[in-house]
């Protein structure tokens, strides 16, 4: 069956950067573009960004660029989100996601890694 | 614009129908998906393209698009209901996605 496991939570210090994995299994890992969602403690889903695993295309949202670089490890079928320069508003879950390109104008996310609690205080 | 607008907060009682809608520009183009969450569990989704139900999630979910709205409607709403209801597409630009805010669904 098809699993998104994410690493565990992490802390850091403002000014850090945080690391966080996305290992896929239960389907071929290059077919699939994965996404990287974030939530804010009592606040929405916010997206931002993407990675095709066959080729390393990325794309991120405007608020993210310049911060976050998305890789992969197609050995290990693995997708990695890293964030640079925290502060403390990064404090948030982030979730890795399976994109599925239905055509027809539709894509949508079916499945989710379970979360990874980022903390970000002094 | 690359937003998608939900309402807040929607409240319904056990057992009747309710709507929960999203407006973006984007959605003349591209049709949204949802995704339902509940506390500290990560997001499901519900229906995906012009009305389409993953394997598991109950028929009494379905969705519809007019114009620059999409909207999932829950026919005959039950207390496992109770959750935050997201919309999610494509943006104007076709690359990047955006999530609606999100609407809190009560089950009265």
């Amino acid at each position: 069956q098809v699993q998104l496991m994410q690493s565990g939570a992490e802390v850091r210090e403002p000014g850090a950067s945080v690391r966080v994995s996305c290992k896929a299994s239960g389907y071929s890992f290059s077919v699939y573009y994965i996404h990287w969602v974030r939530q804010a403690p009592g606040q929405g889903l916010e997206w931002m960004g993407w990675i095709n695993p066959n080729s390393g295309d990325t794309n991120f949202a405007q608020k993210f660029r310049g911060r976050v670089t998305m890789t992969r490890d197609t050995s290990i079928s693995t997708s990695y989100m890293e964030l640079s320069r925290l502060r403390s508003g990064d404090t948030a879950v982030y979730y890795c996601a399976r994109e599925i390109l239905g055509g027809l104008g539709f894509y949508y996310f079916d499945y989710w890694g379970q979360g990874t609690l980022v903390t970000v205080s002094s | 614009s690359s937003e998608l607008t939900q309402d807040p907060a929607v409240s319904v009682a056990l057992g009747q129908t309710v709507r929960i809608t999203c407006q973006g520009d984007s959605l003349r183009t591209y049709y949204a998906s949802w995704y339902q969450q509940k506390p500290g569990q990560a997001p499901v989704l519900v229906i995906y393209g012009k009305n389409n139900r993953p394997s598991g999630i109950p028929d009494r979910f379905s969705g519809s698009r007019s114009g620059n709205t999409a909207s999932l409607t829950i026919t005959g709403a039950q207390a496992e209901d109770e959750a935050d209801y997201y919309c999610n597409s494509r943006d104007n630009s076709g690359n990047q996605r955006v999530f609606g805010g999100g609407t809190k669904l009560t089950v009265l």
